[in-house]
This record gives structure tokens, C-alpha cells and sequence, in this order.
């Protein structure tokens, strides 16, 4: 089992702040890196997937950057809205066809 | 509408029962998993189905016996499990080219089960 590790756990933020969270993820045997939002009562959402080293994808106010080589990728959000509020989950794709989840990054946006 | 549903949403049972859980997709992908999340732990893969074959069982015990019938279902038969089964069950799927995670996946809604 891999070690995907995102921070912080949870984070509460006003409406229109930005704010950006991390996840971590060995950076050996790279395929992948995934991003899902989770809202309560819904199904996890694909925000992104990753693939190359420096790559940076946006959708929205979101958008991520990937740092292959040394296990980490940024998840951004621009000017937080309510609707925002959800668990953001990375995971990590390995050579052998796994895909190991980090525990989530618990955002509330306060109106 | 995710395109991923999921019967039943809501599951009890004794640790001698024997049920099943349902997947289904309509978005004619050729990958499907199952998930399992437990309180406070991260989503683990349970099994990879691709091309109605399995490529990955991640030592789940035998108590879980997935079966792929054709690419747009998915089911997990489930028998004498223990309370530490309890947890919300994730079906999903994807597209594969090559690696069978490098495509986005759709999640179902889940399945809560307890174990008592």
C-alpha cells in the first residue's frame, strides 16, 4: 500500500477567499494523478487527471498542478463559493494498475 | 445523473446472510471497479474489471466475490462477513486505453452496508 497524503485534513474558508491545498504521493513508478470532488450525498466527481510532470489543468475558478518529480500536486480554488464546499480527493495511478487514494481534504465555504 | 447506478443504497445484514450488490453503467465504458471506504480511511480499491476480465484483486478476502456478466454490469456477492465489513461500497467505471485508471472514473452513489 502507497502513501497518498493530502493537507490539510479540512479547511474552512470565507466566501471569495482563494485557497489552495496539496497532495503528496511517492515519486517513483508515475502514471497518473487523479483529482475528485466529493459532495455529501453524491457520487466523487473527476476534476482532473494528470499525467505529465508539469502539467497544469483548469476548470473554472479550479485548477491543479502536478510535480512528478518530486510528489506533489496543488489543487487551487479562486474566490471560494458555497457551492465549492466538498471533500477534494487525490489518487495516485501506479505502474501496476492501482490507484491509491489520499484521505481528502474537507473544504467548507462559509457564506 | 452520473451514469453509474448502484442497487441497494442502503444494505443491513447478520454475518451468516448472503446478498449482492449491483452496478450498473450506461456510458458504455469497458472498465469497472469496486471501492471500499471505511470510516476515516482512505478509498481502497477492491477489484479492477476490464474487458469483462478481472486485472486486479488487491487481497480482498474471499467473503467478496465480484463477477462482471457483460461490460455494463458489475456485481459483489458478499458472504458471511464481519461487522469490520461494514462500510460504504463504490462502484465506478472508465474507459481504458492502456492502463485502465489513467481515464477519469465515474462513480455510482454507493452502497451503505452494515454488518451486524
Amino acid at each position: 500500500i502507497l502513501n497518498v497524503e493530502q493537507s490539510p485534513q479540512s479547511l474552512h474558508v470565507q466566501e471569495g477567499d482563494s485557497t489552495n491545498f496539496t497532495c503528496s504521493f511517492p515519486s517513483s513508478n508515475f502514471y497518473a494523478l487523479h483529482w475528485y470532488r466529493w459532495e455529501t450525498a453524491k457520487s466523487p466527481e473527476a476534476l482532473f487527471v494528470m499525467t505529465l510532470n508539469g502539467d497544469e489543468k483548469k476548470k473554472g475558478r479550479i485548477s491543479a498542478t502536478l510535480n512528478t518529480k518530486e510528489g506533489y500536486s496543488y489543487l487551487y480554488i479562486k474566490g471560494s463559493q458555497p457551492e465549492d464546499s466538498a471533500t477534494y480527493l487525490c489518487a495516485f495511478l501506479t505502474g501496476a494498475n492501482n490507484l491509491f487514494f489520499g484521505t481528502g481534504t474537507r473544504l467548507t465555504v462559509i457564506p | 445523473e452520473t451514469g453509474v447506478t448502484q442497487t441497494p443504497r442502503h444494505l443491513v445484514m447478520g454475518m451468516t446472510n448472503k446478498k449482492s450488490l449491483k452496478c450498473e453503467q450506461h456510458l458504455g465504458h469497458n472498465a469497472m471497479y469496486w471501492y471500499k471506504q471505511s470510516a476515516k480511511k482512505p478509498l481502497e480499491l477492491m477489484f479492477v474489471y476490464s474487458l469483462e476480465e478481472r486485472v486486479e484483486n488487491n487481497s480482498v478476502p474471499s467473503r467478496f466475490s465480484p463477477e462482471c456478466p457483460n461490460s455494463s454490469h458489475l456485481f459483489l456477492h458478499l458472504h458471511t462477513l464481519q461487522p469490520e465489513d461494514s462500510a460504504l461500497y463504490l462502484c465506478a467505471s472508465s474507459s481504458r486505453e492502456g492502463l485502465a485508471g489513467v481515464n477519469e472514473q465515474f462513480f455510482g452513489p454507493g452502497t451503505r452496508l452494515t454488518v451486524l
